[in-house]
């Protein structure tokens, strides 16, 4: 299976602090991306970042990639009640198909 | 128009009957795909329509027939099902791999689908 993983499975802060999730993957990437799901919804990308980068920012998200620990992570900074979510690493090998990892439940406490 | 649309949202069919799920887009996208999602997992890839060609096929039983009329719709044709198929069915759209130098994937709502 290409299917990641990540963790924490479930993760519940306080409103105002940061939330960090982590992903890891077992085959080599074209890139990695992060998406968003609202309960039983669609999902919505949030950022990409390519094999070659190290480091990307997205307004209060910064996301890292480590190829040589086939791992990522997603932060999200001064965390809002409306964060809460379902958060999923997939990863792009070839074609430009999605292999998502077993996601983080955020929850963000107001 | 970002928006990927999916009818019906919900859906509730015996395990003898015949329905569709549909999905339409109009970006531009020549990439479409059906996903599967139970509750708490995350998505699995079902099919991937290429400029309206089926292109992959990830093992998917036969009681689901996927169909791309046109480079706006997708069609899950569905018959026979059984209640583990019962689930959260996600249709999305992007750019075609190899056309850009990375796509991200716009995702409809979903079709909450359960088989009695």
């Amino acid at each position: 299976s290409q299917q990641g993983e990540e963790d924490p499975q479930a993760l519940s802060i306080q409103e105002g602090e940061n939330a960090t999730m982590n992903c890891s993957y077992k085959t080599s990437i074209n890139n990695l991306q992060w998406y968003r799901q609202n309960s039983g919804r669609g999902l919505v990308h949030l950022i990409l970042i390519r094999s070659n980068e190290r480091e990307k920012h997205s307004g209060r998200l910064r996301v890292t990639l480590d190829t040589s620990k086939k791992s990522s992570s997603l932060l999200i900074t001064a965390s809002r009640a409306a964060d809460t979510a379902s958060y999923f690493c997939a990863t792009v090998a070839g074609a430009n198909n999605l292999f998502f990892g077993t996601g983080t439940r955020l929850t963000v406490i107001p | 128009d970002t928006e990927v649309t999916q009818t019906p949202k919900h859906l509730v069919m015996g395990m003898t009957n015949k329905k569709s799920l549909k999905c339409e887009q109009h970006m531009g996208h020549r990439a479409m795909y059906w996903y599967k999602q139970k509750a708490k997992k995350p998505p699995e890839l079902m099919f991937v329509y290429s400029y309206e060609k089926l292109s992959i096929n990830e093992s998917v039983p036969s009681r689901f027939s996927p169909e791309c009329p046109n480079s706006s719709l997708l069609n899950l044709h569905l018959h026979a099902l059984q209640p583990e198929d019962s689930a959260l069915y996600l249709c999305a759209s992007s750019h075609p791999a190899g056309t850009r130098p990375y796509n991200e994937q716009f995702f409809g709502p979903g079709t909450r689908l359960t088989v009695l």
